[in-house]
């Protein structure tokens, strides 16, 4: 079945360091959808991705689409505390209707 | 405050009953979203409604779980004879199509089922 994996699990940094997660895909997506929950709240829309290549930045967050439309990155420059929550890409596959799926998460820890 | 708001936002029932959740999205939005989320998981695709219309519905759903939207504004999702493997947070989003892609989500309900 169409899967969606996301790497690493969890990351612990020091606060000013970088942090990046991967959102991989074992079939041609769509577009792809990034989210953060914070701890005990609900997923917040950050950015949708839909052409191939494509790079979006917005502050100190840099968000890129792979050129095979199956993978996707999440950067975040210089991290503050305020940045802890889990991060989710959710991806809509070319070959299905309109539900989106979600990757199981990167729990990011900021340590001050 | 996203504006999709939910109720109960916490229900403790047992095993065998059924329950029912209410979801009001954002006023124009017109496709709405069920989810259902576990520790540590991503949020996993249950059902979804454009307007009044129910037009994909996750195969992993159970036939114990039905929902709607009758008037194509607030929702709501019935599971019948509970299972302790329903305890879950479910969590309803909304979105307007076309015009804006983002999912907004409501807070939740967190369901347990003892």
């Amino acid at each position: 079945g169409q899967q969606v994996m996301q790497i690493p699990q969890y990351q612990h940094v020091q606060e000013g360091e970088d942090f990046t997660t991967y959102c991989n895909s074992s079939t041609t997506l769509s577009n792809i959808q990034w989210y953060k929950q914070r701890p005990g709240g609900h997923p917040v829309f950050l950015i949708q991705l839909v052409k191939s290549g494509e790079v979006k930045k917005q502050k100190r967050l840099t968000f890129q689409f792979g050129e095979a439309k199956k993978n996707s990155s999440l950067h975040i420059t210089a991290t503050q505390t305020t940045d802890v929550g889990t991060y989710f890409c959710a991806v809509k596959f070319s070959n299905t209707g309109n539900q989106f799926y979600f990757g199981t998460g990167t729990s990011l820890t900021v340590i001050p | 405050d996203t504006g999709v708001s939910q109720d109960p936002r916490h229900k403790i029932t047992k095993r065998g009953q059924n329950v029912t959740f209410r979801c009001d999205p954002i006023s124009e939005h017109n496709r709405l979203y069920w989810y259902r989320q576990t520790l540590g998981q991503g949020p996993e695709f249950l059902t979804y409604f454009q307007n009044e219309a129910q037009l994909e519905k996750s195969r992993l759903l159970s036939d114990r779980f039905s929902a709607e939207r009758p008037k194509g504004s607030f929702s709501t999702l019935e599971i019948q004879r509970t299972e302790q493997g329903d305890s879950a947070m479910y969590l309803c989003a909304s979105s307007f199509w076309r015009d804006r892609p983002e999912q907004f989500f409501g807070p939740g309900t967190r369901l347990t089922v003892l």
